[in-house]
């Protein structure tokens, strides 16, 4: 069974700490989304990315293939970023298996001033 | 303003009574998909439509139905609602490309309650 596995499942940090999130998936991916869903608000996506690192930014995402993981870095973490975080894997390569997308539970991340 | 519309965003109905959520998207997106999120298990992927008229299950299929007539719609539905289908719904959709496929625009969810 293709799976995703965050952690943490739950995250407090002060203001302006360093904050990383992790995603690991059971085997080979076309692609990895990083959502973000605020309390009682809608999902925004953050990254979609299916190799190396993008930043749009305080944001960092990074994938490393051969390890099966990603990582979410937050710098400079800040109380708007309170919410849940989440990744999605896309492991279908082709065909109409290519729109299947699995889940991680999510990341509840807390920034307190 | 490009988004992703759905509608109702709260919906209160009893058992049995067949109910549609309408997804609607004006970006010209190729992909719809719908997903519903509860407590304790995150988000599942419901439906999937990679264009119109392609139509495939997602990890819980069951209890839903899905059409793809046009490209900008993609409706939800419930043929029999049961209580264990009470959530919040998001739709979500992107353009795609033979080489990938971008990243996801989301609709507000839909809170629904069978009761």
């Amino acid at each position: 069974k293709n799976e995703v596995e965050q952690s943490p499942q739950n995250l407090t940090a002060q203001e302006g700490e360093f904050i990383t999130i992790n995603c690991s998936y059971s085997v080979g991916i076309s692609a990895l989304h990083w959502l973000q869903q605020h309390p009682g608000g809608g999902i925004v996506s953050l990254f979609m990315l299916s190799s190396g690192k993008k930043k749009h930014g305080r944001l960092i995402a990074t994938i490393n293939i051969q390890e099966k993981h990603s990582s979410l870095h937050i710098t400079a973490s800040h109380p708007r970023d309170s919410a849940v975080y989440i990744c999605a894997v896309r492991f279908g390569a082709g065909g109409t298996s290519y729109g299947k997308l699995t889940f991680g539970q999510g990341t509840i991340l807390t920034v307190h001033p | 303003e490009a988004q992703v519309t759905q509608n109702p965003r709260y919906l209160i109905t009893v058992t049995g009574k067949k109910l549609t959520v309408t997804c609607s998207q004006n970006m010209n997106h190729e992909y719809m998909s719908w997903y519903r999120q509860d407590p304790g298990l995150g988000l599942r992927q419901i439906y999937y439509s990679m264009n119109v008229e392609v139509t495939d299950k997602g990890d819980v299929p069951e209890g839903y139905k899905v059409s793809r007539k046009e490209k900008r719609n993609f409706p939800l539905i419930l043929e029999s609602p049961s209580p264990n289908q009470t959530s919040l719904y998001f739709c979500a959709s992107s353009t795609t490309w033979s080489g990938g496929m971008s990243p996801l625009h989301f609709g507000n969810g839909t809170r629904l309650t069978v009761t």
